[in-house]
């Protein structure tokens, strides 16, 4: 079975730009959150969606947003870009709302400049 | 505010040698605690999870251990190879009611290097 997959894998955006990441959780996963990691940093949580809906945002500003669709997969969209915003983003999927399990993908590597 | 705090930020071993890695939390109530290996550029994978009333859990050359009193764990590496070099990652998470949206607390990793 396929494990997470993420892309694309790396990415160069200008500031201003907006940007979209794709996720395909796991076959059989209704869960999918996104994290930002900030470079020697640990993962941030940004956002949990389980069976379509949101059910957990951390301390992101409103320029961050995500959905996800029927098939479970997820978009986590970024608007109006700042250099800050350079991180490696991981997706990760778990088959319970709140569970032990969770498996990440590769991320997505963005880098702002 | 919740916190994990990990130590040292990074070392260098010996092939072969073994290691220890520290995490100290705050995060109360508390349901359990991972460790993750993470390669560079890459996602995180779980080594072990442990619930508040279990002190230790192998897995292979990995034993993590975990004293909910003092809030304390650490990650115990055994003859360790190359391809140990890695960032590994103590996470916390809240206890079941306040896990929703999976908001678990991660540590900043400490980087791992296993020299020849």
């Amino acid at each position: 079975d396929a494990g997470v997959t993420q892309s694309p894998t790396h990415l160069i955006k200008t500031r201003g730009q907006h940007v979209t990441l794709r996720c395909s959780p796991i076959s059989g996963h209704k869960s999918v959150s996104w994290y930002q990691q900030v470079l020697g940093q640990g993962p941030q949580f940004i956002f949990q969606y389980y069976e379509k809906e949101e059910r957990g945002r951390g301390n992101f500003p409103d320029r961050f947003s995500a959905r996800q669709f029927p098939n479970y997969s997820s978009e986590l969209n970024v608007n109006a870009l700042l250099l800050g915003d350079s991180a490696l983003y991981l997706c990760a999927s778990s088959p319970e709302r709140v569970g032990e399990k969770l498996f990440f993908g590769s991320g997505t590597q963005l880098s702002v400049l | 505010k919740n916190q994990v705090e990990q130590s040292p930020q990074s070392l260098i071993i010996l092939e072969g040698k073994n290691c220890t890695l520290q995490c100290n939390y705050t995060v109360s109530p508390f349901s359990n605690l991972r460790w993750y290996k993470q390669d560079t550029g890459r996602g995180p994978v779980s080594l072990t999870i442990m619930t508040f009333s279990e002190n230790t859990k192998s897995n292979g050359r990995y034993t993590a251990t975990l004293d909910a009193d003092t809030k304390q764990s650490s990650l115990h590496i055994t003859a360790s190879q190359l391809s140990d070099s890695a960032s590994y990652i103590c996470v916390v998470s809240p206890s079941p009611e306040r896990a929703a949206g999976n908001k678990l607390t991660f540590g900043g990793g400490t980087r791992v290097l296993v020299k020849p």
